[in-house]
């Protein structure tokens, strides 16, 4: 079934290191994987996002890669600061009978200062 | 300047009361969501239109009907609210049903006693 898995649930990096989440989704047909943060009783808000034409997208200290042959994506946090705190969610467009937009766990990252 | 504005932000209420969350956005989009997250800050979508038309209604019980009066709005009734009901349930809005970002309103914390 409609599938997207996220590892690690939990990050602890000390300020100024990368953090790595990563992500595998089950539809081969997915072509579109957005990023989001979750910041202590707030929404969901768009940090990054992906589409399958391509291999890797950049904006700033954050990246992601996409590896659709073997159905992984991932984010790439650099020079992490303390306000990068938050819980990370990747998602991914499965298309069945309608598209929707499923969500991964969520990764709760940790930035020690 | 809300986006997606949806009221209330807290809703405490007991089991067996019927309640409703309202959902409005300003963004012209032509697609509308409702999440739930759960104590785990698992996204989960319930219902989702195009245009006031349903397009996704994924397996939530049948006490929950939402109801699209124009494509600006998206509300959701409760019926004979259940403890297990308690979430966050958050309204989203998208430019389309298609590879487009998800838009989140800023929750609405309903705790059922």
């Amino acid at each position: 079934g409609e599938n997207v898995e996220q590892h690690p649930s939990t990050l602890s990096v000390q300020e100024g290191d990368s953090a790595v989440i990563k992500c595998t989704y089950s539809d081969s047909a997915s072509n579109y994987f957005p990023w989001y943060k979750q910041e202590l009783g707030k929404r969901p808000q768009l940090i990054i996002d992906i589409r399958s034409n391509v291999g890797e997208k950049k904006d700033q200290r954050i990246a992601v890669t996409l590896n659709k042959t073997a159905k992984h994506f991932s984010l790439h946090i650099t020079e992490t600061q303390p306000e990068d705190s938050a819980v990370y969610f990747c998602a991914a467009l499965i298309m069945d009978s309608s598209y929707k937009l499923i969500f991964g766990s969520g990764t709760r990252l940790l930035v020690r200062p | 300047d809300t986006a997606v504005s949806q009221t209330p932000k807290y809703l405490v209420t007991q089991m067996g009361n019927d309640k409703s969350i309202k959902c409005e956005q300003n963004l012209g989009h032509d697609t509308m969501y409702w999440y739930k997250q759960d104590s785990k800050k698992f996204l989960k979508i319930m219902f989702s239109y195009n245009n006031k038309e349903l397009i996704i209604n994924e397996t939530v019980p049948n006490r929950f009907s939402p109801k699209s009066p124009d494509k600006a709005h998206l509300n959701l009734h409760i019926n004979s609210l259940e403890l297990g009901d308690s979430a966050v349930y958050f309204c989203a809005s998208s430019p389309s049903s298609y590879n487009s970002p998800l838009h989140f309103g800023n929750g609405t914390r309903l705790t059922v006693t």
